[in-house]
């Protein structure tokens, strides 16, 4: 199956603070989606993005499917964005969701 | 619209027992999807189902679970005799069942074995 890698595993940074977050997978996908996972378990859904660029407020993510990576970009962090970051992409063949191993952020006041 | 419904939120059980979780997908979605996450780990997917169709059920164990998504109401992932290593976020997610679709998540049932 797909193989989704996801780096760093973890990130601490200042409020304040700009980061980026990087996903690579090992084989053609119809489509990629970012989450963030809040310290309360929940799962919110950031980007569905299987190729190109999205932009909403303080994050955007870039997808470049011919080189198989994605990056998501969070810009003047704020405590509220700690949490972990997962990406999962869809393989051509199916419709499940294959989750890399997440990045965990905390950004400290 | 109302996103999709998870409930229990919080279950525990004790070994040997059964658990029971539901989902009510999006208004208007008809792709059901079950996931898992155990402590520290990342979602894993477990089976896909459609109305009255299970699409995809390589993710899920051989023994002891099953899932359904009857043509009347929410889609149940049932786990009989519970063990341990059950204990695991559970997550289900719909979408409209388009060619490019976005699956959206519920909140999840944290089943706890006792």
């Amino acid at each position: 199956g797909i193989q989704v890698e996801q780096s760093p595993p973890d990130l601490i940074l200042q409020e304040g603070a700009n980061s980026t977050l990087r996903c690579n997978f090992s084989d053609s996908v119809n489509n990629l989606q970012w989450f963030h996972q809040n310290p309360w378990g929940q799962l919110i859904n950031l980007f569905y993005i299987p190729s190109g660029t999205k932009q909403n407020g303080r994050l955007s993510a870039t997808t470049v499917a011919t080189e198989r990576y994605s990056l998501l970009y969070i810009s003047s962090s704020q405590t509220t964005d700690s949490g972990v970051y997962f990406c999962a992409v869809e393989e051509t063949s199916g419709s499940r969701l294959t989750f890399g191993e997440g990045t965990q952020l905390t950004v400290n006041p | 619209n109302a996103g999709v419904m998870q409930n229990p939120r919080h279950l525990v059980r004790r070994r040997g027992q059964e658990a029971r979780l539901r989902c009510s997908p999006m208004k208007g979605h008809s792709h059901v999807y079950w996931y898992r996450q155990l402590p520290e780990e990342g979602l894993k997917f477990m089976v896909y189902l459609q109305k009255e169709n299970i699409i995809d059920e390589s993710g899920m164990p051989k023994e002891r679970f099953s899932a359904e998504f009857p043509k009347e109401g929410p889609s149940i992932l049932r786990i009989q005799q519970v063990v341990r290593g059950d204990s695991a976020a559970y997550f289900c997610a719909s979408s409209p069942g388009l060619q490019t679709d976005t699956q959206y998540f519920g909140p999840g049932t944290r089943l706890t074995v006792l």
